[in-house]
């Protein structure tokens, strides 16, 4: 079974730092894309951004409103998939989602989702 | 950064039929379709069809998505009061480099 579990939210002040991380279980992380996605309470879903895996050199994309301030990692040996959030801002408030992109002959959407954990960021 | 377009609200009534639509460009529905989600209060989303229009295994023939420019839609069949939801199109966008969301549509059936 697919697991994707988030952990390291919290309350920070503005111009605070935090890390998230998603530990992933049941299937063979290092072969998937993996995405970063946040929703603030009662809003729409925002992309913050992607982790490519070994074949595509790991590189990353990031949302605009995130870029610069935000850095995704991976440790393919651990399974897991990281977000470091840097000059966090009141707007960066919301309940951050690790999901899997899917592979194995479908389109790259998301697969498969975590709980979330929450961020809030004010003083 | 600019998202899809999707109605904020559908109404039906139970067992009737609900076509949710998602629009965008030729950058990203045009090009690549769409990917519907579904999101039940306090849980996370859930896959329910793929940009090409598959299903994801275990979801119910009851919903199939299509696509017709640069408009794509879910067809919801046989509404169930667990089909009440939100429900989200996304895809990549090639001039954004980006994941777009759609808004998101609440669908409520009566």
């Amino acid at each position: 079974e697919v697991q994707l579990v988030e952990s390291g939210g919290g309350l920070v002040q503005p111009g605070g730092s935090l890390r998230l991380s998603c530990a992933a279980s049941g299937f063979t992380f290092s072969d998937h894309y993996m995405d970063w996605v946040r929703q603030a309470t009662g809003k729409g879903l925002e992309w913050v951004g992607r982790s490519r895996n070994k074949a595509k050199s790991y590189t990353t994309e990031y949302a605009a409103s995130v870029k610069g301030r935000f850095t995704i990692s991976r440790d393919d040996s651990k399974n897991s998939l990281y977000l470091q959030m840097n000059s966090l801002k009141a707007e960066d408030t919301a309940v951050y989602y690790c999901a899997r992109l899917s592979t194995e002959g479908q389109p790259k959407d998301f697969d498969s989702w975590g709980q979330g954990t929450l961020v809030t960021v004010s003083s | 950064q600019a998202g899809l377009t999707q109605p904020p609200s559908v109404s039906k009534g139970l067992r009737q039929t609900a076509t949710l639509t998602c629009t965008g460009n030729s950058n990203n529905v045009g090009n690549q379709g769409a990917a519907w989600l579904q999101q039940h209060q306090g849980h996370p989303p859930k896959l329910l069809s793929y940009r090409n229009n598959n299903r994801p295994s275990g979801i119910s023939e009851r919903f199939s998505a299509s696509r017709s420019g640069d408009t794509a839609s879910l067809t919801i069949t046989g509404l169930q009061p667990e089909d009440e939801a939100d429900y989200y199109c996304s895809t990549w966008d090639s001039s954004l480099s980006a994941v777009v969301f759609g808004g998101g549509t609440k669908l409520t059936v009566l």
